[in-house]
């Protein structure tokens, strides 16, 4: 089955700064990607997604980038903020038309003022 | 206009006893499914129904069991809770469709805690 590996699982940055999140994943007939933020005490809420067809997505601060040859995919958070600070999850589906997300083990993202 | 519910929000119990957990969705999505989170965050599938039919059956005690009343509704009941079960259940939901994958919309969880 997929097997999904996330880095780094903490990550603090000074606000304004970028911060990166990177992905692996084993199956090459996974086709979508996406990108979780979770708040403290609550769901995880999708911010962005790619699909296989696409190399790069943006949406305002944030940006996902997708190497599917080197089946990898990274999250970009630029200009940060302290409303930013969550558990970010990347995930991937366990194959073509696959119901399954395979999820990574989570990034604890720590924006400081 | 909540998309993805769950009650209850919090769930106290001793070891041993039973208990359900609800989710209903106003999205009109065909397949649910039910995630466990435990202490690390770690999430991990445990089932998918499509349709009100079980499609994912992760390795799960027997002692889990969904269940389905519609398409909109799938409820999760334990039996004879362990403390191992201790742990954030989160329902979600999305549109599945041939050949590719659609969002997956999560409900607030439900935090259980077995004594």
């Amino acid at each position: 089955g997929e097997n999904v590996e996330q880095h780094p699982s903490t990550l603090s940055v000074q606000e304004g700064d970028s911060a990166v999140i990177k992905c692996t994943y084993s199956d090459s007939a996974s086709n979508y990607f996406p990108w979780y933020k979770q708040e403290l005490g609550k769901g995880p809420q999708l911010i962005i997604d790619i699909r296989s067809n696409v190399g790069e997505k943006k949406d305002q601060r944030i940006a996902v980038t997708l190497n599917k040859t080197a089946k990898h995919f990274s999250l970009h958070i630029t200009e940060t903020q302290p409303e930013d600070s969550a558990v970010y999850f990347c995930a991937a589906t366990s194959g073509a038309g696959s119901y399954q997300l395979t999820f990574g083990k989570g990034t604890k993202l720590s924006v400081i003022p | 206009d909540t998309a993805v519910s769950q009650t209850p929000k919090y769930l106290v119990t001793q070891m041993g006893n039973d208990k359900s957990i609800k989710c209903e969705q106003n999205l009109g999505h065909d397949t649910m499914y039910w995630y466990k989170q435990d202490s690390k965050k770690f999430l991990k599938i445990m089932f998918s129904y499509n349709n009100k039919e079980l499609i994912i059956n992760e390795t799960v005690p027997n002692r889990f069991s969904p269940k389905s009343p519609d398409k909109a509704h799938l409820n999760l009941h334990i039996n004879s809770l362990e403390l191992g079960d201790s742990a954030v259940y989160f329902c979600a939901s999305s549109h599945v469709r041939t050949g590719g994958f659609e969002t997956q919309y999560f409900g607030p969880g439900t935090r259980l805690l077995v004594l």
